[in-house]
């Protein structure tokens, strides 16, 4: 079945550490994204890429990078510089980012992530 | 800038009734897409229904019906018949199809409803 995979699914880190989510979809989606969510809170968005090999700044880049080498593929890096990163990541992929308004975002189960 | 506000932070529903989740919005962008989302525990997003900013009629899948109202900017889901199965948090998105690049959706902050048998 076609969809989104990401891991580790719980996560916990030491102050300072850099940290890398994976995000592997098998939707042959062109574009992918990742939201961060806080407790009660809805999502934010950090970083998204529509094709390979490039990706944009979403509403909360600071501390976080991204790679898109592969379209299945889509990692997060939580780095050191990023001040509060104890949080729910959720990555997700959808077909184009055409004007099509019903372009259906796609989400993986989400990673936890914990900073000790 | 786009804002999406869900005033009600959680719900009871008795088991078979309907109930209605509300969504209000503001954007400066003639032409935008309006998403429901259901997160169970398990925390994954799961996409519910949408409606375009210049759909005539008002979007309806299965139980869930959408009551777009354009002039006062509201969207509000109404799940009816309501299954234990719908105990979740429930998120209302935007997407602005001019202005926005990429397929960015912006979120509310979520309404949690809990079905009671």
């Amino acid at each position: 079945d076609g969809g989104i995979t990401q891991s580790p699914k719980y996560l916990f880190r030491k102050e300072g550490q850099n940290v890398t989510l994976s995000c592997e979809q098998n939707l042959n989606h062109d574009a992918m994204y990742w939201y961060r969510q806080d407790p009660g809170q809805g999502l934010r968005l950090i970083y998204y890429s529509q094709i390979v090999n490039d990706f944009q700044k979403g509403d909360i880049a600071e501390g976080y990078s991204v790679s898109r080498e592969k379209k299945e593929s889509f990692p997060l890096t939580v780095t050191s510089a990023q001040k509060n990163p104890t949080a729910f990541y959720l990555c997700a992929s959808s077909i184009g980012t055409g004007d099509s308004g019903a372009n259906v975002l796609t989400f993986g189960a989400g990673s936890r992530l914990t900073v000790l | 800038a786009q804002k999406i506000t869900q005033t009600q932070p959680g719900m009871f529903v008795q088991e078979k009734e309907a109930v209605t989740l509300d969504c209000t919005y503001d954007t400066s962008d003639p032409s935008y897409g309006l998403f429901w989302y259901k997160q169970p525990s398990s925390g994954e997003m799961i996409f519910l229904i949408y409606q375009g900013s210049y759909d005539q009629q008002n979007a309806t899948e299965g139980r869930y019906s959408l009551n777009f109202q354009k002039a006062r900017k509201s969207a509000n889901l109404v799940i009816s018949a309501s299954q234990l199965g719908d105990s979740a948090m429930y998120f209302c998105a935007m997407r602005d199809l001019i202005k926005a690049a990429g397929n960015k959706l912006t979120f509310g902050g979520g309404t949690r409803v809990l079905v009671k048998p």
